[in-house]
């Protein structure tokens, strides 16, 4: 079955700390994969995603994500976190064999302390 | 533009009534997704509509649950009767082919039914 996995339901790190949220996908074919943002009270927020072309693709708010062929990987980084990022993170690969459609991951909290 | 709109932002409600979500897509987007976040099943699709015809209503729990889409800017998501257990943030989601899948959120409906 097509899949995304989130393995870590929360990651805690502190202000100015370097972020990681991990995300390991299972799809037929070359993946098309995203990443949202969830605020408390809001809907999902596209961040970026990765079609083709360079491993490492740059988003908004200073977030940027590696894709890893080998890996199965595409992991949501973020050099110096801010307690504003503090939020619910998605990661969701396009159905390949419904490219209508979105499979999202379980979601993994992200909090920022001061 | 005003991005994806919904009514209600909250609605509670008493079981057996019935209730009527709406959404308002992006203008000129041609899909529509509408889908159910719960703590306890994550984010998942009921059904999404292309060119206001339904495609796909897999996620659709029970007949209790329908959807339509009469036009281009405008989408209902009805639960009648409704149950304690459809309690839910309810979002919709607009896109075009063009955008590779990339899906614009609303902020959601929360729904409680007591």
């Amino acid at each position: 079955a097509q899949s995304v996995a989130q393995p870590e339901d929360q990651v805690n790190v502190a202000e100015g700390n370097p972020l990681t949220v991990k995300c390991t996908y299972s799809v037929s074919g070359n993946p098309y994969l995203f990443w949202y943002v969830q605020y408390p009270n809001r809907g999902l927020q596209f961040l970026l995603k990765y079609i083709t072309g360079d491993n490492l693709v740059k988003g908004s708010y200073g977030f940027e994500a590696e894709f890893n062929k080998s890996q199965t990987s595409f992991h949501l980084k973020k050099p110096s976190a801010l307690v504003s990022d503090s939020a619910l993170y998605f990661c969701a690969v396009r159905d390949p064999y419904n490219t209508d459609k979105l499979i999202f991951g379980t979601g993994t909290r992200l909090q920022v302390f001061p | 533009d005003a991005g994806v709109i919904q009514s209600p932002r909250h609605e509670v409600t008493e079981m057996g009534q019935e209730v009527t979500l709406r959404c308002k897509p992006i203008s000129g987007h041609d899909y529509l997704f509408w889908y159910r976040q719960t703590m306890m099943r994550g984010l998942e699709l009921l059904i999404y509509f292309n060119n206001n015809v339904p495609i796909d209503d897999s996620g659709m729990p029970e007949d209790r649950f329908s959807a339509k889409m009469p036009n281009a800017s405008f989408s209902t998501l009805k639960i009648q009767p409704s149950e304690p257990r459809d309690s839910a943030v309810y979002f919709c989601a607009s896109t075009d082919r063009g955008l590779i899948a990339e899906q614009f959120f609303g902020p959601g409906t929360r729904l409680t039914v007591l």
